[in-house]
């Protein structure tokens, strides 16, 4: 079955790194894939869209990557915050046209 | 604010009980979403309008009944639920569905649900 697949495991990064948070699919080729922010409680807040035929895409200290021959989406917080703590999740359409989320990957930035 | 508001935001029902969820969007969208979100697991997607027309029932058991009066609002009616039903119930609009680019999902702060 076609699915998206995120780290279960949270992500812990000292204040000022890098955090890298990974989005792999299986079984289908999304056109497209989508990156939300939650925070505990609420509802996801869309960062960023990244298309396929894109290979990266930036919007301040958050990059995306788009790799078609290994399956997967990269996403990357430069520079990061304590407040960039939450969870991330990837989403993208599937061949029925059904969205899909990723389970998520929590970060969590100590300072 | 996503310009997407849900009530109530907590709701605590016996199995016997009948509760609606409330969602409105002031962005002019024109899909509007339910999703199911559980502890550790992925958003599920419930129910989807376009244009007040139901294009997807995510095999929901019955007791969960959508409605949808106009592009602006979206019910999820409760009858009967059982336990399991307990979850963070999340609502989300896009301008449209399945096109790149105007599918992006604003959601709702979700309304938590406790089914004893």
């Amino acid at each position: 079955s076609q699915k998206i697949e995120q780290n279960s495991e949270a992500l812990n990064i000292q204040e000022g790194k890098t955090a890298t948070l990974t989005c792999n699919y299986t079984n289908y080729s999304p056109a497209y894939l989508q990156w939300y922010r939650q925070d505990p409680g609420r509802g996801p807040v869309f960062l960023l869209l990244i298309r396929e035929n894109e290979k990266e895409k930036r919007k301040e200290r958050l990059k995306v990557t788009f790799d078609t021959t290994l399956k997967q989406s990269l996403f990357h917080i430069t520079a990061s915050q304590p407040a960039d703590s939450a969870t991330y999740l990837c989403a993208s359409h599937n061949q029925g046209g059904k969205l899909i989320f990723g389970q998520g990957t929590e970060l969590s930035v100590k300072p | 604010e996503t310009g997407v508001t849900q009530t109530p935001r907590h709701l605590v029902m016996g199995m016997t009980n009948k509760k609606s969820l409330k969602c409105e969007q002031h962005l002019g969208h024109n899909a509007m979403y339910w999703y199911k979100q559980s502890a550790k697991k992925p958003l599920e997607l419930m129910f989807v309008y376009n244009f007040k027309e139901q294009t997807e029932n995510n095999s929901v058991p019955s007791r969960f009944s959508p409605e949808c009066p106009n592009s602006s609002h979206l019910f999820l009616h409760l009858h009967t639920l059982q336990p399991e039903d307990s979850a963070l119930y999340l609502c989300a609009s896009s301008q449209d569905t399945g096109v790149v680019g105007t599918d992006t999902q604003y959601f709702g702060p979700g309304t938590r649900l406790t089914v004893l």
